[in-house]
């Protein structure tokens, strides 16, 4: 199975922060990568996925880049809603993966 | 809009087969490329994958779970199943089902973007 790697696995930050979570895949996985959201007693939203790609209805503060083996998550100015934990799944092959987690915290 | 249920006993004993199902309305589950899942999430942890089945039966699952898993796909009721045997404490999580996009040519392929709502699942004496 690919193993995903996400760092780091919390991270407290202010409204209007810039904020960047990293992905790592322990294989090459081109840029087939997905980012969720998920708030607590929720399912997960998908964000982001082929890593670049918004999902419709979220916000363009999201942004995600990178391929291979290496993606990054970036929140360019955190909103009082965005607080959640954030998972990056690969979609590369069976079995799907998912991350760790990141926990985005008010500081 | 495609909506997803899951549904079954919220405890289930040590040693003993916990069984979901996901109903799944406004869509058909006899989809020409997509595969329906199963996610889990232990109390306070992260996301785990447990596997996916496409109608026609060909089912994917994670390699630690395979040897205890099954998830099949009724046609007629437009849902699809989870059977996990032998479990334990571990196995206590929210449970959640969701459709996993399968076109080939989408970028949305291997994503999963309609989800359930979730069960809590204890598994307790």
């Amino acid at each position: 199975d690919i193993q995903m790697t996400q760092s780091p696995s919390s991270v407290s930050a202010s409204v209007g922060d810039r904020v960047s979570i990293t992905c790592q895949a322990s294989q090459g996985i081109s840029s087939w990568l997905a980012w969720y959201q998920q708030k607590p007693g929720k399912a997960p939203r998908l964000l982001i996925y082929a890593a670049s790609r918004l999902q419709t209805g979220v916000p363009s503060r999201f942004s995600g880049s990178g391929s291979g083996t290496d993606f990054t998550l970036t929140i360019s100015s955190l909103q009082p809603e965005d607080f959640a934990t954030y998972y990056c799944q690969q979609a590369s092959t069976f079995p799907l993966t998912f991350g760790g987690g990141t926990k985005v915290e008010i500081k | 809009q495609l909506q997803l249920q899951e549904s079954g006993p919220g405890l289930v004993k040590p040693s003993e087969t916990l069984s979901l199902t996901c109903t799944v309305s406004g869509g058909s589950i006899s989809s020409n490329s997509d595969f329906w899942g199963w996610i889990r999430q232990p109390p306070g942890k992260g996301l785990e994958w447990i596997g996916s089945v496409y109608y026609r039966g060909s089912t994917y699952y994670k390699s630690s779970l395979k040897s205890r898993v099954t998830i099949s796909v009724d046609t007629s009721k437009n849902q699809f199943s989870l059977n996990l045997n032998s479990v334990t404490a571990a196995d206590t999580a929210v449970y959640y089902c969701a459709r996993v996009e399968g076109d080939d040519v989408s970028l949305l392929r291997g994503v999963h973007v309609y989800w359930g709502q979730g069960t809590l699942v204890t598994v307790s004496s």
